[in-house]
């Protein structure tokens, strides 16, 4: 069966401009979490979404946000981007319930200038 | 203080011998997941294998085990015979609770280099 699929793979923007990501999850797959990953601060939780409803934030600004299509595929909104938005953003697909399984996407290089 | 502990920011093995890369982690929840993700420069994160806190034996993957010291707090990735494909970081992560909200907590990683 198809992985998880995130789109664009890389990614350049200009500060202050606001970016959309999208992540397609493992087809059945409910819950697509988000994280971020950069050299100094390592991998960290954004957000999970589980039907279509956030159930799990992280300790980021409110410039970062999320939403879940009913076919369960999700996108990442950041605005106002600024320099040390520059990350990898990972997003990760589970069926959800308790199921011990999340399967990640090759994720999109941020690279804001 | 730190979840997720990864002490090692750099290891190298020979091809064929195995490598040890430790872990330890802090939670007071009594049902927690364990897990190994490889994270080759491509960056996508490749799930190795997966320990729960109720499990009585250690989990194997393969090539991959986990060697889980619950008193310890340890879940130390063994990986035997290595491969030049090996090389990669390796993440250890922690899932608290019983997972009706997910989040995964990485450590800081650890960089193997398998060389000839």
């Amino acid at each position: 069966k198809a992985g998880v699929t995130q789109t664009p793979r890389y990614l350049i923007k200009t500060r202050g401009q606001q970016v959309t990501l999208s992540c397609s999850p493992i087809s059945g797959h409910r819950s697509v979490s988000w994280y971020q990953q950069t050299p100094g601060q390592g991998l960290q939780f954004l957000f999970e979404y589980f039907s279509e409803t956030q159930r799990n934030k992280g300790n980021f600004p409110g410039r970062f946000s999320g939403r879940q299509f009913s076919n369960s595929r999700s996108e990442m909104n950041v605005s106002t981007l600024e320099l040390g938005d520059s990350a990898l953003y990972l997003c990760a697909s589970s069926l959800g319930q308790g199921v011990n399984g999340y399967t990640f996407g090759s994720g999109t290089r941020l690279t804001v200038v | 203080a730190q979840k997720i502990t990864q002490t090692q920011p750099g290891m190298f093995v020979q091809e064929k011998e195995a490598v040890t890369l430790d872990c330890t982690y802090d939670t007071s929840d009594p049902s927690y997941g364990l897990f190994w993700y490889k994270q080759p420069s491509s960056g996508e994160m490749i799930f190795l294998i997966y320990q729960g806190s109720y499990d009585q034996q250690n989990a194997t993957e393969g090539r991959y085990s986990l060697n889980f010291q619950k008193a310890r707090k340890s879940a130390n990735l063994v990986i035997s015979a290595s491969q030049l494909g090996d090389s990669a970081m390796y993440f250890c992560a922690m899932r608290e609770g019983t997972g009706t909200a997910s989040k995964l907590t990485f450590g800081t990683g650890t960089r193997l280099q398998v060389t000839l």
